[in-house]
């Protein structure tokens, strides 16, 4: 069981470049998150989807897209990246939402960092 | 105010001594009560959970909720070095749209 796993887990970008973020799960959670965490900002949840086919937006969706075209995979996408994007990225996976009773706990893969010049 | 407020710290205790590190938030209608722990360039790890009101125990962990207040309390006794890493809570409404509202986090340094 690999968990939570994100693809790169570095990267430098300048401004204007676009790139994407892969988040892949193995443990058939419905439920998926992108966050960012900046420094004295804590954790600010972008996008999510609560399962496949479907996204919605979050706290800070300006500037990203999402797509979940495999319910395993959870993609985040820069069109044209600008220095405020500049963050560590981090995937999010559970098998029920946070406002459920069970097992909602969220999973988290082990960020990506991301610097846009 | 933000929703969720968490002293900024950071924190730094000597080995053995108990910590509590704490989150006070403005919504009332948040009930399900979290604190994630999150080792230096790792992702974050639930680390307690609690519905509504109240305390709940794992080892040396103690999770501790006083809705009336709005105030959510970590306690960790016999603190160890192993347990030097940020504390963010986090919490959310009951519902299936809800989102988990997080704290700024507080990095916690235990001195050997």
């Amino acid at each position: 069981n690999a968990g939570v796993t994100q693809t790169p887990k570095f990267r430098v970008l300048k401004t204007g470049q676009s790139m994407t973020l892969l988040c892949a799960q193995d443990m058939n959670h419905e439920y998926m998150y992108w966050y960012r965490q900046d420094p004295g900002m804590g954790l600010r949840l972008i996008h999510y989807s609560v399962g496949e086919g479907t996204t919605a937006k979050g706290e800070v969706p300006d500037g990203y897209n999402v797509s979940r075209l495999k319910k395993q995979n959870f993609l985040l996408g820069l069109e044209s990246a600008a220095p405020s994007q500049t963050s560590v990225y981090f995937c999010a996976s559970s098998y029920g939402g946070p406002g459920l009773a069970g097992d909602n706990e969220q999973f988290f893969g082990p960020g990506t960092r991301l610097t846009v010049l | 105010q933000k929703e969720v407020e968490q002293d900024p710290g950071p924190l730094s205790v000597p080995e053995g001594a108990i910590v509590s590190l704490n989150c006070t938030y403005s919504n009332s209608a948040f009930q399900y009560f979290m604190w994630y722990r999150q080792y230096s360039r790792k992702g974050p790890e639930l680390l307690m959970y609690t519905y509504s009101s109240g305390n709940k125990e794992d080892g040396r962990f103690t999770a501790q909720v006083d809705k009336s207040s709005k105030y959510i309390s970590l306690f960790i006794r016999d603190s160890q070095p192993s347990d030097s890493a940020t504390y963010l809570c986090a919490m959310s409404r009951t519902g299936a749209n809800s989102k988990l509202t997080f704290g700024k986090g507080i990095t916690l340094s235990v001195r050997p």
